[in-house]
């Protein structure tokens, strides 16, 4: 069965870098875009963009751009979200989701809360 | 860009019938499939229709989707209630470049 393990909770102080994976299972890891999705604290759901898993591919959507980047290393189907000078608004649960070619997303990781505090 | 909007909370008995809306300003409700996600509370969001009004495989017959041109507007809708069906919906949809959901609907079995 489809399966999207990531990892587990971090906690950083502002200024910080973290890297969050994102392992598929279950599929071919290239036949499916990966997208990434932000829950602030009580709050909605947000979509960051997605990495076409075949090229390598990233696309930001408004507001996810320079600090954060999509990657990947298909010989593990793993899809990785780095996000750099970490601020206090970056604490969130963050999602992968695998996306079917109707912008259906089929299947979800169970988050990753990172948690930026001094 | 486009937005979904949906009611901030609804609430509604065991055994009713609860519609939640869903509407899209910028652009037509049609051009482009509408799903719907439940999120209970500390888990992942899961789909309980995608494509309008598609089913995923496990998610029973109370659930169904539409589309309204008329009002530019997707409804899910959710009969029987039952209190595991408390939880946050949320409406997606998409254009060439963009995915959006909506702000989230809290529904309330009481």
């Amino acid at each position: 069965q489809v399966q999207l393990v990531q990892s587990g909770s971090e906690l950083k102080e502002p200024g910080a870098s973290v890297k969050v994976s994102c392992k598929a299972s279950g599929y071919t890891f290239t036949s499916y875009a990966m997208n990434w999705v932000r829950q602030a604290p009580g709050q909605g759901l947000e979509w960051m963009g997605w990495i076409n898993t075949n090229t390598g591919n990233p696309t930001y959507a408004q507001g996810f751009t320079g600090r954060f980047v999509f990657s990947l290393d298909t010989s593990v189907s793993t899809a990785y979200l780095q996000i750099s000078s970490l601020e206090a608004e970056d604490t969130a649960v963050y999602y992968c989701a695998r996306g079917v070619n109707t912008g259906y997303f089929d299947s979800w990781g169970q988050g990753t809360l990172v948690t930026v505090s001094s | 860009n486009f937005m979904l909007t949906q009611p901030h909370s609804v609430s509604e008995s065991p055994g009713k019938t609860v519609t939640i809306s869903c509407t899209r300003t910028g652009g037509s409700i049609a051009s482009n499939y509408v799903q719907w996600y439940q999120q209970r509370p500390g888990s992942s969001p899961t789909a309980v229709i995608y494509e309008d009004k598609q089913r995923p495989s496990g998610v029973p017959d109370r659930f169904s989707g539409s589309i309204d041109s008329s009002s530019n507007s997707a409804s899910l809708t959710i009969s029987g209630l039952k209190t595991e069906d408390e939880a946050d919906y949320y409406c997606h949809s998409y254009d060439s470049s963009n995915q959006v959901f909506g702000g989230g609907t809290k529904l309330t079995v009481l």
